[in-house]
């Protein structure tokens, strides 16, 4: 089956530091996302990016944040200056285009997650 | 985007049905009810997705009822491996800017006992 591989697991930074975090969607899909999840808390959206954009975007989302696709396959959500509160599983999603109507209708497939812990 | 209220936990023995309810009053005419599971440190899982009537497939049936103010996912015979978190989501699953951009609620916590 396939599936959204993200890395790294985990990643430990000082606040501050830029991070990326990086995911490598379903081949033949067209829409990706990243959502992160506080522990214990809820799953939240970030941002979603189709056609080389943002097509959406959350308030989480700040100048703290942008997100690349540089080379065709991997999806990147960077963080340029970390804070304690970024502390997350970050979550990357891919979906594809299903023609209306489908029971499959943009069907979310996430990666495992990176943990993110800010110092 | 429709607001979904579902138990916050439930308990269940392995081997019953379990039947989570999902309240999506207003609920749009495009709107499409997804299900998806989480189990702990793991990314959202894809359950099941309907719009209306009842949809069956290998791991769960969905039953939605005339009016969609609600809807049911029901969960044959569970196991241990069923211990995990289910969210409810509504929105317009065929636009990318649609259920898809929503934050998940807290879904229900399933918990199996042996």
């Amino acid at each position: 089956e396939p599936e959204v591989t993200q890395t790294p697991s985990h990643q430990v930074t000082q606040m501050g530091q830029e991070v990326i975090l990086r995911c490598v969607p379903i081949s033949n899909h067209l829409y990706f996302y990243w959502y992160r999840q506080i522990l214990g808390q809820k799953v939240e959206f970030l941002v979603s990016f189709y056609n080389n954009e943002i097509s959406e975007k959350s308030e989480i989302f700040d100048d703290q944040f942008s997100v690349e696709r540089p080379d065709g396959s991997n999806f990147t959500l960077k963080i340029r200056s970390t804070k304690l509160e970024d502390s997350a599983m970050y979550f990357c999603a891919s979906s594809e285009w299903a023609e209306f109507p489908s029971s499959g209708a943009n069907v979310l497939t996430f990666g495992a997650g990176s943990r993110l812990t800010v110092l | 985007l429709a607001k979904t209220t579902q138990p916050i936990s439930m308990d269940s023995y392995e081997g019953q049905e379990v039947n989570i309810t999902c309240s999506h009053n207003n609920i749009a005419t495009n709107d499409y009810i997804t299900w998806y599971q989480q189990f702990p440190s793991q990314g959202p899982r894809f359950i099941i997705q309907g719009y209306k009537t009842k949809v069956t497939n290998e791991v769960a049936s969905l039953f939605i009822p005339a009016d969609r103010k609600s809807s049911t996912l029901s969960l044959p015979r569970v196991s241990l491996s069923d211990t995990a978190v289910y969210y409810c989501l509504v929105g317009d699953a065929m636009n990318s800017g649609g259920y898809q951009k929503v934050t998940f609620g807290t879904g229900t916590k399933l918990q199996v006992i042996p």
